[in-house]
């Protein structure tokens, strides 16, 4: 059974750089079968895809944040990580990691890591 | 962006109730529209992908119908821990999008 872990700093200030990364088990990112992805969910409110990558390291990311996003792989690890730069408060949420099924249309996110809470404040 | 309106955003019910959620999309996504639970505290859960089809495992009194830009959950007989707030996901177009949600309570 796949599992997902976020692991990162869970404060950081403002204009800085956001770092996290998912740790895989149970699954190869390396399978193909998948896209890997971030979604985050700023507290009390709803649901936001960030962006996703593939085994080969090819990248997809939400409009809105495509110039502050970087998602890569790293098949060695088994993990795949996200930088978000320039960060606000408005940056402030969980982010989970989530595994997408490659199927018709874009799929959907059949598994879940735990969230990891990112707080953006000096 | 397609734009996923959820309705209600709230309701409260009794155990043993029917629960009926709406999900709206702002353009035709065919059937690719996708449910999740989120328990309080919990990460989301895939629940019903392509509109009508129950994950592996997820219990029958929970099922999804729709397409086009109409769509509709229902919980059959609720029980206590589906207690949660209920996400509809188009699969469509990039980016893909979430509903609001739909918290589920007891009364």
């Amino acid at each position: 059974q796949v599992q997902l872990q976020e692991s990162g700093p869970g404060l950081v200030k403002p204009s800085q750089t956001l770092f996290l990364t998912c740790t895989v088990s149970g699954d190869s990112i390396s399978s193909g079968s998948y896209y890997w992805n971030w979604i985050r969910q700023p507290a009390g409110k709803g649901l936001e895809w960030i962006g996703r990558v593939y085994t080969s390291g090819s990248t997809k990311y939400t409009p809105s944040l495509q110039s502050r996003v970087t998602i890569s792989v790293d098949t060695s690890k088994n993990q795949f990580s996200l930088k978000l730069t320039f960060v606000t408060a408005a940056d402030t949420a969980v982010y989970y990691c989530a595994r997408g099924l490659m199927v018709r249309g874009l799929g959907w996110f059949d598994a879940w890591g735990q969230g990891a809470l990112v707080t953006v404040s000096s | 962006d397609i734009q996923m309106t959820q309705s209600p955003s709230s309701l409260s019910t009794s155990v043993g109730d029917r629960v009926t959620i709406t999900c709206q999309a702002s353009q035709d996504i065919s059937n690719y529209l996708n449910w999740y639970q989120q328990r309080p505290g919990k990460a989301p859960k895939l629940l019903i992908y392509e509109a009508s089809n129950l994950e592996t495992g997820v219990p029958s009194r929970f099922s999804g119908s729709g397409s086009g830009t109409e769509f509709t959950f229902i919980i059959s007989s609720l029980q206590p821990e589906d207690i949660a707030t209920y996400y509809c996901q188009q699969s469509d177009n990039f980016p893909p999008t979430f509903g609001g949600g739909t918290k589920v309570e007891i009364k």
